[in-house]
């Protein structure tokens, strides 16, 4: 079956705009993960959803940050008035649940590349 | 000090040749993850443990929970093992999210 997608792959723009962030997850996994990676630093964890819900919240590093999972599937980032500093790489994952189990390890989206200039 | 640290940033090696990688992490975790980012970007999910030790193919993960350690092995490493190779946990008090090192490059010459 089809993997974890994102779109766009790549997304050039100015600083000021607003930009949206697409991720479908695989179907039938109920949890969602937005991670960044910016330029040569490690990955960091945005939000996480269960469901339709976030119950955690808390690596979105301003209020310029949101997100929204509709349906239990597609998930929506968006960054409003964008920032030099929010260039970054915007990977989102996805798992059957939540639990410790193995059988919940997390897939990754190829990730949407961000350059705000 | 970051909560997980990762050794050796980059390593070198020689087709053939047994390698490993270290992870340490300073909070009490629920499970540990070992990542595999190839050069486009890429990331797979190669292992995740709580405890004891997982194989799969050439790969070796083990986790030493009191010691708060963790090593990835490759066995007859080849080049098409060349990436970036990334620890993350999740905390005892964190939920789900992850929190990643900062990811070791590994270059397998031919």
């Amino acid at each position: 079956g089809a993997g974890v997608s994102q779109s766009p792959s790549n997304k050039v723009t100015e600083k000021g705009k607003d930009v949206e962030l697409r991720c479908d997850p695989i179907s039938g996994h109920t949890a969602l993960y937005w991670y960044r990676q910016s330029l040569g630093q490690g990955l960091e964890f945005l939000i996480y959803f269960q469901g339709n819900s976030a119950p955690d919240k808390s690596g979105l590093p301003s209020d310029r940050f949101s997100a929204e999972r509709t349906g239990g599937s597609v998930s929506t980032l968006t960054i409003q008035r964008t920032q030099q500093e929010d260039s970054a790489v915007y990977l989102c994952a996805s798992s059957l649940g939540s639990g410790l189990s193995s059988y919940n390890e997390q897939f990754f989206g190829p990730g949407t590349r961000l350059t705000v200039l | 000090k970051n909560e997980v640290e990762q050794s050796p940033q980059n390593l070198t090696a020689q087709e053939g040749e047994f390698i490993t990688i270290n992870c340490s992490y300073s909070v009490g975790i629920s499970a540990l993850h070992w990542l595999q980012q190839h050069p486009g970007g890429g990331i797979v999910s190669l292992f995740m443990l709580s405890s004891g030790k997982k194989k799969h193919g050439r790969l070796i993960a083990t986790i030493n929970i009191q010691e708060k350690h963790s090593s990835l092995h490759i066995t007859a490493s080849h080049p098409r093992d060349s990436a970036v190779y990334i620890c993350a946990v999740r905390s005892e008090t964190s939920g789900s999210r992850l929190t990643f090192g900062e990811g070791t490059q590994l270059t397998v010459n031919p």
